[in-house]
């Protein structure tokens, strides 16, 4: 069984640009979440999609936002980039959510750099 | 708000010796989960162990247990017989019963000497 697949693995950008980062999750996950992962703030809750649906979100600006497609697979688009959001954005996958416990399956990550 | 702290940026450990990682947490709710991760430099995030604040008895899986102490929420790791294969950065992580949203330690990096 194939894991949660992020597209690309590293990602150079210029300020001011977007971004869009792709997770496909494990086969038969609804739920897809993202993370932000940084030195100084450590890992953050980016917000979940599940059944294309945007269920829960983090304290982001509205730079960043996603979507889920019909067959879970995600995005998650950040507009007009800043140096700080430079990052390794991290997606997991479950079931139905994990709001049960369940465990959160994740990718290797999206490493963006911000220029 | 829930917090999740943990107090050793660092550790090491000698290979086949016992270490533990330390978390402490806050959380106002009765119904949560918590979980140790474990970060290798690969940098994709695997569970190690999890436990569920309702059970009184401490998780275990293979070398890795943990010591749940819900008056003083703390949710400790340890890791036995240590092998050089656990060397990586270990996140303790609390996740509140109805949310989506873990909320993560800053971690601990574990070195492991062989």
């Amino acid at each position: 069984k194939a894991g949660v697949t992020q597209t690309p693995r590293y990602l150079i950008k210029t300020r001011g640009q977007q971004v869009t980062l792709s997770c496909s999750p494990i086969s038969g996950h609804r739920s897809v979440s993202w993370y932000q992962q940084t030195p100084g703030q450590g890992l953050q809750f980016l917000f979940e999609y599940f059944s294309e649906t945007q269920r829960n979100k983090g304290n982001f600006p509205g730079r960043f936002s996603g979507r889920q497609f019909s067959n879970s697979r995600s995005e998650m688009n950040v507009s007009t980039l800043e140096l700080g959001d430079s990052a390794l954005y991290l997606c997991a996958s479950s079931l139905v959510g994990t709001s049960g416990g369940a465990e959160a399956f994740f990718g290797q990550g999206t490493r963006l750099t911000v220029v | 708000a829930q917090t999740v702290t943990q107090s050793q940026p660092e550790m090491s450990v000698q290979e086949a010796e016992t270490v533990t990682l330390s978390c402490t947490y806050d959380t106002s709710e009765s119904d949560y989960y918590l979980f140790w991760y474990k970060q290798p430099p690969s940098r994709q995030m695997i569970l190690v162990i999890r436990q569920e604040a309702y059970k009184q008895q401490n998780a275990t899986e293979n070398r890795f247990s943990v010591n749940f102490q819900k008056a003083a929420k703390s949710f400790s790791l340890k890791i036995s017989d240590s092998q050089l294969g656990d060397a990586a950065m270990y996140f303790c992580a609390l996740l509140q019963g109805g949310s989506e949203k873990l909320v993560f330690g800053k971690g601990t990096k574990l070195t492991v000497n062989p």
